[in-house]
C-alpha cells in the first residue's frame, strides 16, 4: 500500500478486556513506533521497532502492554486488562533506516467503557 | 527525554496572515521534524531540519531552528482556513528517542 494503515479505524471495549492493534508499515521500511494520543495531549511515545533489533519497550507504561512485530513488516500491540484511562488514539508510524521521516497511520480510537 | 515543547498552545489568525510557531527542548538533537495533525488523527510530516541547518523552507514553510538557544520556529505565510490544524515538534538526538510537544493548535478564520 501507499501508506501506513492501522486497523481497526475504532474499537469500544469493557473495562477488563483485552484488545489487539494492528499496524501495517510502508513496505520496506525498517523502523516501525507505536505511540498513544489522549484527547488534546501530544504524542506519547511506546515502543520502537527497528529490524531484527531488540524493541525499545521504554515507553510502554505497564506490563498490559505489550507488541509484537512479526517478519519485520506488520505489528500488533495488545493491551490486557483494559482500563478507563487506556482510553486514546493510538497511533503507528513507520520509517527508513536511520533518523529519518516518520509516516504516520490514521490511528485507531481505543474507547475503554 | 527531549520532548519539544509548543508555544503557544492556542492561535487563532484571519486568513491571509502569517502564523508563527515556537518549539523550545532541553538537550542536544540530531534533527527537529515538524508535523501537523488534523481531525485528532494521524500526523502528517511537514519539514525536518538537522542541527547543522538554519532555516528551511518549502512552499509556505520556512522553519528555523537555533541550537544556541535550543529553539525552532514554524512559520506559515498567508494562512488559509485549510491550515486549520494541530501542529507539532518532535526532537531527538537518534530516531528511537524522538519525542513529541502537546502541539500548537491553529485556527484560521476565513
Amino acid at each position: 500500500g501507499a501508506g501506513v494503515s492501522q486497523s481497526p479505524s475504532n474499537k469500544v471495549t469493557e473495562k477488563g478486556k483485552d484488545v489487539e492493534l494492528r499496524c501495517d508499515p510502508i513496505s520496506g521500511h525498517t523502523a516501525l513506533y507505536w505511540y498513544r494520543q489522549s484527547l488534546g495531549q501530544g504524542l506519547e511515545f511506546l515502543i520502537y521497532f527497528q529490524g531484527n533489533s531488540a524493541p525499545d519497550k521504554s515507553g510502554l507504561p505497564s506490563d498490559r502492554f505489550s507488541a509484537e512485530r512479526t517478519g519485520g513488516s506488520v505489528s500488533t500491540l495488545t493491551i490486557q486488562r483494559t482500563q478507563q484511562e487506556d482510553s486514546a488514539v493510538y497511533l503507528c508510524a513507520s520509517s527508513g533506516q536511520g533518523p529519518d521521516t516518520q509516516y504516520f497511520g490514521p490511528g485507531t480510537r481505543l474507547t475503554v467503557l | 527525554s527531549q520532548q519539544g515543547e509548543e508555544d503557544p498552545q492556542a492561535l487563532s489568525i484571519q486568513e491571509g496572515e502569517n502564523a508563527t510557531m515556537n518549539c523550545s527542548y532541553k538537550t542536544s538533537i540530531n534533527n527537529l521534524q515538524w508535523y501537523r495533525q488534523n481531525s485528532g488523527r494521524g500526523l502528517v510530516h511537514l519539514i525536518l531540519i538537522r542541527s547543522n541547518e538554519r532555516e528551511k523552507h518549502s512552499g509556505r514553510l520556512r522553519v528555523t531552528l537555533d541550537t544556541s538557544k535550543k529553539s525552532s520556529s514554524l512559520l506559515i505565510t498567508a494562512s488559509r482556513a485549510a491550515d486549520t490544524a494541530s501542529y507539532f515538534c518532535a526532537t531527538g538526538q537518534y530516531n528511537n528517542d524522538m519525542r513529541f510537544g502537546a502541539g500548537t493548535r491553529l485556527t484560521v478564520k476565513p
